[in-house]
């Protein structure tokens, strides 16, 4: 199976701040179609996770734009530009390009 | 607006059975793939199966964790899939979510607890 590693496992700052999680593969998630199916998703605090940001850098209707998205091959990125107070949760990666379908173990964005 | 909803969760004893369903609204259901995600402090987020449209002729697909023991189904006429879980174990104790093919949409999620 696909691991996914998320580092850091868990992240403080103000608002404002702008911060980066990285999602880095055990192998390459570019599919035979030429699409790479990354995701990244936000678990608010007693909710179920929601989608961010699909197909690396595709942010998903109704995401605010200081949510994006980066990276090829192995290597991932996603970046909030200007962490605002209900961005505290923790962000997943997840791939589907190889069955079966895995997650990132998750970082945790505390607000300071 | 995309709705998922599970149905089905509760307290069980171990090598007991239980079904779960998730009824769903706001997308043509009968060509979307569908899966179950489960989540625990232990494992995290875990996907444990998957049903492909008719036109597949209804593909399945399990994680080696629940093969064997765990059977995805669906209704379009419901838009409903459901998850017969058999031979339940301690580790089956979890948050169970539906969710809609690429994993874009999700349920709330059911809590499913195995205890003696």
């Amino acid at each position: 199976d696909v691991v996914l590693t998320q580092t850091p496992p868990t992240l403080s700052a103000t608002i404002g701040q702008s911060v980066s999680i990285s999602c880095r593969s055990s192998q390459s998630l570019l599919h035979s179609n030429g699409n790479t199916y990354l995701n990244w998703l936000l678990q608010r605090p007693g909710q179920p996770p929601q989608l961010l940001i699909y197909l690396v850098s595709r942010l998903e209707s109704g995401v605010p734009n200081r949510f994006s998205g980066s990276g090829s091959g192995t290597d991932f990125t996603l970046k909030i530009s200007g962490v605002e107070a209900e961005d505290l949760g923790v962000y997943y990666c997840v791939q589907s390009t190889h069955a079966p379908l895995t997650f990132g173990s998750g970082t945790k964005l505390e607000i300071k | 607006e995309v709705q998922l909803m599970e149905t089905g969760g509760g307290l069980v004893q171990p090598g007991k059975s239980l079904k779960l369903t998730c009824a769903t609204s706001g997308f043509t259901f009968s060509t979307a793939w569908m899966n179950w995600v489960r989540q625990s402090p232990e494992k995290g987020l875990e996907w444990i199966a998957r049903i492909k449209p008719k036109s597949t002729n209804y593909a399945t697909e399990y994680a080696e964790s629940v093969k064997g023991r765990f059977t995805i189904s669906r209704d379009d006429s419901k838009s409903s899939i459901y998850l017969q879980m058999n031979s339940l174990k301690e580790e089956d104790t979890a948050t169970y979510y539906c969710t809609r093919g690429g994993i874009d949409y999700w349920g709330q999620g059911v809590m499913v607890t195995v205890s003696s």
